[in-house]
């Protein structure tokens, strides 16, 4: 089958490290995608990784390992704007085109 | 600026009635695609377009119709709503080139009575 898990739900204070894990199974892997989504708002993109290892942008960094078909997307120096939704995307090879998409993860950050 | 525009914001309507949702975006980027988002689902792909005129089923096309005469729209029409395809609907697109981020449209809530 095919299927993208994430936790549904984490929380963390501000200025503390939190770390969302994806396992995925697809049709395939052809890269894998972090989104960030605000209430109400489009998804915007925040990091990519194709080969294994970690990909750092400032306070958001993202790791891969194939094999196990795992990542996780690691936000530092938590601020009350990064309260959002985290969705870990991959993108399959049965087409180029077809992206499969996790449910979500909702980082709640605390004063 | 560059932007993905989807219209409407909202929609309501009733079963059966056919409607269009309206995607254009101003980048020049071949790749484009429709998803919805439903709570504890996530983002489910419904079409996609490589380029003019080439279309794709997504994981969850039934229902729903696309077209990509042009290279910048890509609308999605739902010829008879039904109640179940109440959602919140996002248009994307992206270039070619590695790595391909997608840039989305700001979203439009449709609830279908």
């Amino acid at each position: 089958g095919q299927n993208i898990d994430q936790p549904t739900e984490m929380t963390a204070t501000e200025g503390a490290i939190v770390q969302i894990n994806c396992t995925y199974q697809t049709s395939g892997f052809n890269g894998l995608f972090w989104y960030q989504q605000h209430a109400g708002e489009a998804p915007t993109f925040l990091s990519y990784n194709v080969l294994d290892g970690l990909e750092e942008k400032g306070r958001f960094s993202s790791f891969l390992s194939r094999s196990k078909g795992y990542s996780y997307l690691l936000l530092k120096e938590l601020q009350m704007k990064d309260s959002a939704s985290y969705l870990c995307a991959v993108r399959r090879t049965d087409s180029w085109g077809k992206f499969q998409f996790g449910a979500g993860t909702q980082v709640v950050v605390t004063p | 600026e560059a932007q993905v525009t989807q219209n409407p914001r909202y929609l309501i309507t009733v079963t059966g009635k056919k409607l269009t949702v309206t995607c254009s975006q101003n980048m020049n980027h071949e790749y484009m695609s429709w998803y919805r988002q439903d709570p504890g689902l996530g983002l489910r792909q419904i079409y996609y377009s490589m380029n003019v005129e080439v279309t794709d089923k997504g994981d969850v096309p039934e229902g729903y119709k696309v077209s990509r005469k042009e290279k910048r729209n890509f609308p999605l029409i739902l010829e008879s709503p039904s109640p179940n395809q109440t959602s919140l609907y996002f248009c994307a697109s992206s270039t070619r080139d590695f790595p391909s981020p997608l840039h989305f449209g700001n979203g439009t809530r449709l609830t279908v009575t």
